[in-house]
């Protein structure tokens, strides 16, 4: 069964240095990956995803995301985080066979 | 704006009563995906439609119910409410079945019911 796990529940990071939000995958055959972000009482916006080609892909807002086949990973990143960048990431996986699964989300704060 | 509009934004009501949530989906999209975002199970998925067939169901208990209509919008029924329904719920659309595609999920805003 596909699964996909956030090992981390809570990032903190300074404004202006480089940011990581962690996710892993498990999945039958070849995975779609997603990240998506939920601001305060909004729902899930859509910031990348990976399908096939490039192992790095780019994203809204300045983020990108390294998709890592061996280590079975989909890791967000951010060269230079901003206080506006705290919001809760999903990342999500869904492969050919069933429909998408969510992580349990990670909170992202940047302080100033 | 992801072009997903729900309907309310909010909803308070009591325990044991029914509501209604209301999902448009984006222009030329055919699926429907509902979903329950509560602090303690996180974004639980569901039921799906498509095209105005169930295609999958998810983590969606006996007193929950959906349907899509032929313009593609699409409504979750919620009775006999209990506390514990309390909890965001948001529809998302895609333009194909989703499964066998690399279609994204569009989010609408979320309607937050609240039961007391």
């Amino acid at each position: 069964a596909q699964s996909v796990a956030q090992p981390e529940d809570q990032v903190n990071v300074a404004e202006g240095n480089p940011l990581t939000v962690k996710c892993t995958y498990s999945v039958s055959g070849n995975p779609y990956l997603f990240w998506y972000v939920q601001y305060p009482n909004r729902g899930l916006q859509f910031l990348l995803k990976y399908i096939t080609g490039d192992n790095l892909v780019k994203g809204s807002y300045g983020f990108e995301a390294e998709f890592n086949k061996s280590q079975t990973s989909f890791h967000l990143k951010k060269p230079s985080a901003l206080v506006s960048d705290s919001a809760l990431y999903f990342c999500a996986v869904r492969d050919i066979k069933n429909d998408m699964r969510f992580g349990a989300g990670t909170r992202l704060t940047v302080k100033p | 704006d992801s072009g997903v509009t729900q309907t309310p934004k909010h909803l308070i009501t009591a325990t044991g009563q029914r509501v209604t949530l209301r999902c448009s989906p984006r222009s030329g999209d055919l699926s429907v995906y509902w979903y329950q975002q509560s602090l303690d199970q996180g974004l639980q998925f569901l039921i799906q439609y498509y095209n105005g067939e169930e295609r999958a169901k998810g983590n969606i208990l006996e007193r929950f119910s959906a349907q899509q209509f032929p313009d593609l919008h699409s409504e979750l029924n919620l009775s006999s409410l209990e506390l514990g329904d309390s909890a965001l719920y948001f529809c998302a659309s895609t333009r194909g079945r989703g499964g066998t595609s690399s279609d994204t999920q569009y989010f609408g805003p979320g309607t937050r019911l609240t039961v007391l």
